[in-house]
């Protein structure tokens, strides 16, 4: 049961242009959301996150777009760069009965951005 | 600060043969995480620490895979005995929650090749 879907398994982009990565949800319960970007060999590092009670949040060049209704979130880089040439992850948190939280990765995104 | 360490960086076993990794968070954090990552795949997460308790290990493979956190720091997992499908990177991360602000940080992680 795959919670966290990221439904295309790469993407290539020309230099310069907007890369948009979409991530899909299932449970309802999922209030935060996070994007790791993972290079070969490396482990993922945080990238940006949003809370349920936002629909955008920016980080220079990276925004995150939340739409609850459709349990959809997208990734915009623009400009794209070469060096962000990556696996991108989506992450959805949701709070367990015990008051911890759970974290859910979806099944990554090749991005390859073209020079 | 120091990021989160992981060793080794690689490991080559023979099937039914027995392996484990070391991991020392970041210093303070007090959620730490195992997630073993198939090639292609996300990062499932294997067990969830809170200091030195477990909160979650529904994923666990409880007859081959064990993990410990002594004294609420430093992490070990286990596996005995190791299987092909076991084959994967195996990350630790670990967090610490700021009101519904929580960022994972990853280590480098353990590519282990069962053969």
């Amino acid at each position: 049961d795959q919670q966290v879907k990221q439904n295309s398994p790469s993407l290539s982009v020309q230099e310069g242009r907007i890369s948009i990565l979409n991530c899909d949800y299932t449970n309802s319960m999922f209030d935060y959301f996070l994007w790791y970007k993972k290079y070969p060999a490396e482990g993922p590092t945080f990238l940006i996150s949003i809370s349920s009670i936002k629909d955008k949040n920016e980080d220079g060049r990276f925004t995150v777009f939340l739409n609850k209704s459709a349990k959809h979130l997208s990734l915009h880089i623009v400009p794209s760069q070469p060096g962000d040439s990556a696996v991108y992850f989506c992450a959805a948190s949701a709070e367990r009965t015990s008051g911890t939280y759970k974290y859910i990765f979806g099944t990554g995104t090749r991005l390859k951005v073209l020079a | 600060e120091a990021g989160v360490a992981q060793s080794p960086r690689y490991k080559i076993i023979e099937k039914r043969q027995s392996v484990a990794f070391w991991c020392n968070p970041i210093s303070g954090h007090a959620t730490l995480y195992w997630y073993q990552q198939i090639l292609g795949q996300g990062p499932k997460l294997l067990i969830q620490f809170q200091n030195n308790g477990v909160v979650d290990d529904s994923q666990l493979p409880k007859d081959r895979f064990s993990a410990e956190r002594l004294k609420g720091v430093d992490s070990t997992l286990k596996i005995q005995p190791a299987k092909l499908e076991d084959s994967a990177v195996y990350l630790c991360a670990s967090s610490r929650r700021v009101g519904q602000e929580e960022k994972l940080f990853f280590g480098s992680g353990t590519q282990l090749s069962v053969l």
